[in-house]
């Protein structure tokens, strides 16, 4: 079955202590991306992924890293989480970035910041 | 200025009657796609209907259609025959062609529909 997976779905953790979310697809697709929701600001880009090794920051990027080391892996890697980052996150991927294709979405990981 | 506007916080529609959600666009390429994504409660994002700028006739899927009227840069979603399952967050999404999008989906504020029984 083609998807997108994330590990771990929920996550409650403490200010500072170092976090990774993990997105992978079965797809072969090319692009990745990642998107934090907020309520009343819909979903913003926080780093995308145009193949292995291509990576390049979005709308808010601060205070995340990632990285892609293989083509089904796009790990989002929070340094040292702060509440301000208590959000819904989606990692979503596509074939290729051309306006037609499909952004194919995973479960979201709902992280919370103490 | 606001890329993708959804003007209406909440909607609200009767079991088996049609609704319309509004999307208003802003973007000077030639060569985009307008996307809406349904979110149920549970969280998930899932694809509903695309039109690409170049398509003439406006899409449909089912009972989702969109009205696209490209010079007043409006994308609405109508469903039609609204089910108690409708009952969701809406989302209208762009994707832009020009260079330094990079293949983002540039997402509205969304929309919460409930369906009445």
């Amino acid at each position: 079955e083609a998807q997108v997976t994330q590990n771990p779905r929920y996550l409650i953790t403490v200010t500072g202590k170092k976090l990774t979310v993990t997105c992978s697809q079965n797809m072969n697709h090319e692009y990745m991306s990642w998107y934090r929701q907020d309520p009343g600001l819909g979903l913003r880009q926080i780093y995308y992924s145009m193949n292995v090794e291509v990576t390049d920051k979005g709308d808010v990027p601060e205070g995340y890293k990632v990285s892609r080391k293989e083509k089904r892996n796009f790990p989002l890697i929070l340094e040292s989480p702060s509440p301000n980052q208590t959000s819904l996150y989606f990692c979503a991927s596509s074939l290729r970035t051309q306006v037609s294709y499909e952004q194919y979405f995973g479960p979201g990981t709902r992280l919370t910041v103490t | 200025a606001q890329k993708i506007t959804q003007t209406q916080p909440g909607m609200f529609v009767q079991e088996k009657e049609a609704v319309t959600l509004d999307c208003t666009y802003d973007t000077s390429d030639q060569s985009y796609g307008l996307f809406w994504y349904k979110q149920p409660s549970s969280g998930e994002m899932i694809f509903l209907i695309y039109q690409g700028s170049y398509d003439e006739q406006n899409a449909t899927e089912g009972r989702y259609s969109l009205n696209f009227q490209k010079a007043r840069k409006s994308a609405n979603l109508v469903i039609s025959a609204s089910q108690l399952g409708d009952s969701a967050m809406y989302f209208c999404a762009m994707r832009e062609g020009g260079g330094t999008s990079y293949g983002k989906l540039t997402f509205g504020q969304g929309t919460i529909l409930t369906v009445h029984p």
